[in-house]
């Protein structure tokens, strides 16, 4: 089973920049899930899809991030502008709502953004 | 706000040692606590989900136990290895509230 792919790895870009990243859950897991990791602390839920809505998304800094997932598949999260606060490995998950509370989660290898 | 706090931050063992470490989280409306190991440049594997209180999981070295009246739960790692050697995330679901993980360091 091919797991949670991510692109790009890294990135690097100018403060002001804007970058986007891609996400491809494994099939058939309908929940995904962005995540933001700043060195030092644990990641952080950005937003939540289950299919192609929206079910949390209240950590997400609207004025400059914004996610879609067309289609209920792929997904991609944006930042428009970047600020060095932005900083962080940006963390991709999915999971199937079959596994009751418990839900597993399986993550990308995930995408190292340094905003200079 | 749901804070769930991981101690020690950091911990260093030589090759052989046990060890443990805690997860901290609020007690009230617990749904359920997920374990993962975080090791450099790979993802974050899942390594335990824990859903009723006095749940012990184990697989091979490592184990845990969770206590959702108090709050907290105890990850071991018995006779500690190298490849052990990664950061360890709880988190607290529904809201997936990550706490900030144990860094540890396995010498040979």
């Amino acid at each position: 089973e091919a797991g949670v792919a991510q692109s790009p790895r890294y990135k690097i870009i100018e403060k002001r920049q804007s970058v986007a990243f891609w996400c491809n859950p494994i099939s058939g897991h309908a929940t995904l899930y962005w995540y933001q990791q700043i060195l030092g602390q644990g990641p952080k839920l950005l937003i939540q899809f289950q299919n192609n809505g929206v079910v949390d998304d209240s950590q997400l800094p609207k004025d400059r991030f914004s996610a879609e997932r067309l289609k209920g598949v792929d997904s991609t999260l944006k930042i428009q502008p970047a600020k060095l606060e932005d900083s962080a490995v940006y963390l991709c998950a999915s999971s199937s709502p079959a596994g009751g509370r418990g839900n597993e989660q399986f993550f990308g290898p995930g995408t190292r953004l340094t905003v200079l | 706000i749901l804070n769930v706090e991981q101690s020690p931050q950091s911990l260093h063992v030589q090759e052989g040692d046990s060890t443990n470490f805690t997860c901290s989280f609020p007690s009230s409306n617990f749904y359920a606590l997920h374990w993962y190991r975080w090791e450099t440049a790979k993802s974050p594997e899942a390594l335990f989900v824990m859903t009723l209180n006095g749940d012990e999981k184990k697989k091979g070295r490592i184990s845990a136990t969770l206590n959702t009246k108090e709050g907290y739960s105890y990850l071991y790692i018995k006779g500690s290895q190298p490849e052990d050697s990664a950061t360890y995330l709880c988190a607290l679901n529904l809201s997936m509230r990550f706490g900030a993980g144990t860094r540890l360091t396995v010498k040979p």
